[in-house]
């Protein structure tokens, strides 16, 4: 079956620009998580959607950063006023339930200019 | 807080070598511990999981116990193969209302022919 999948795979933007990363979660999996990870290090958390609940949001670097999930299957990770520390690899994973283990994408890769 | 610590990489084998990389973790609460692994060139995927005290988790020769009293959770295989080069991840989940993972930096495996 389809696993987790994210695009663009590759994104470059000019420092101050907007963008927009997709994650098309396994059809069925309730939680979905978006991690920041950066080069030579372990993903980091950003946020945590139970269906369309956004549970945690703990991990948003800065309020330039909004994730939505409105129908509780396909989510969007934005961020506003690209910034060049923003340059990472952002990974989304979705899992069954609460507590499953994670399956996560490929992956996009950003570059801020 | 919750935190995971592994040891600094790139560990480097001749094939058939005894492998063991270790990782200890602070948590508030009952943990479940993962191992992920990330390939060259693919996404990261669950190795293995252990999700209460002296559970171990094993996948593909590889092997985990979680022990509580040493805060612990080292992965060991007997004899690697130069397809186990990759990347490892240890990471930990608890429930704080959103079971969010945190992941420790990785280590990067080498293994020789």
């Amino acid at each position: 079956g389809a696993g987790v999948s994210q695009s663009p795979r590759y994104k470059v933007a000019k420092r101050g620009q907007d963008v927009a990363l997709r994650c098309d979660p396994i059809s069925g999996h309730v939680s979905l998580f978006w991690y920041q990870q950066a080069l030579g290090q372990g993903p980091e958390f950003l946020t945590y959607f139970q269906n369309e609940a956004q549970l945690d949001k703990s991990g948003l670097p800065s309020d330039r950063f909004f994730a939505e999930r409105p129908e509780g299957s396909v989510s969007t990770l934005k961020i506003q006023r690209t910034q060049q520390e923003d340059s990472a690899v952002y990974l989304c994973a979705s899992s069954p339930g609460v507590n499953q283990p994670q399956h996560f994408g490929d992956g996009t890769r950003l570059s801020i200019l | 807080g919750n935190s995971v610590t592994q040891m600094e990489g790139p560990v480097t084998l001749s094939e058939e070598a005894f492998l063991t990389i270790n990782c200890t973790y602070t948590a508030t609460g009952y943990p479940s511990l993962f191992w992920y692994v990330q390939y060259p060139g693919e996404g990261l995927q669950l190795l293995l999981k252990a999700t209460k005290a002296d559970d171990k988790g094993s996948n593909k020769g590889f092997e985990a116990t979680y022990r509580k009293e040493t805060t612990s959770f080292h992965l060991e295989k007997g004899s690697v193969q130069v397809s186990d080069s990759a990347v490892y991840f240890c990471a930990l989940s608890v429930d704080t209302g959103g079971f969010k993972t945190i992941f420790g930096a990785g280590t990067r495996l080498f293994v020789k022919a």
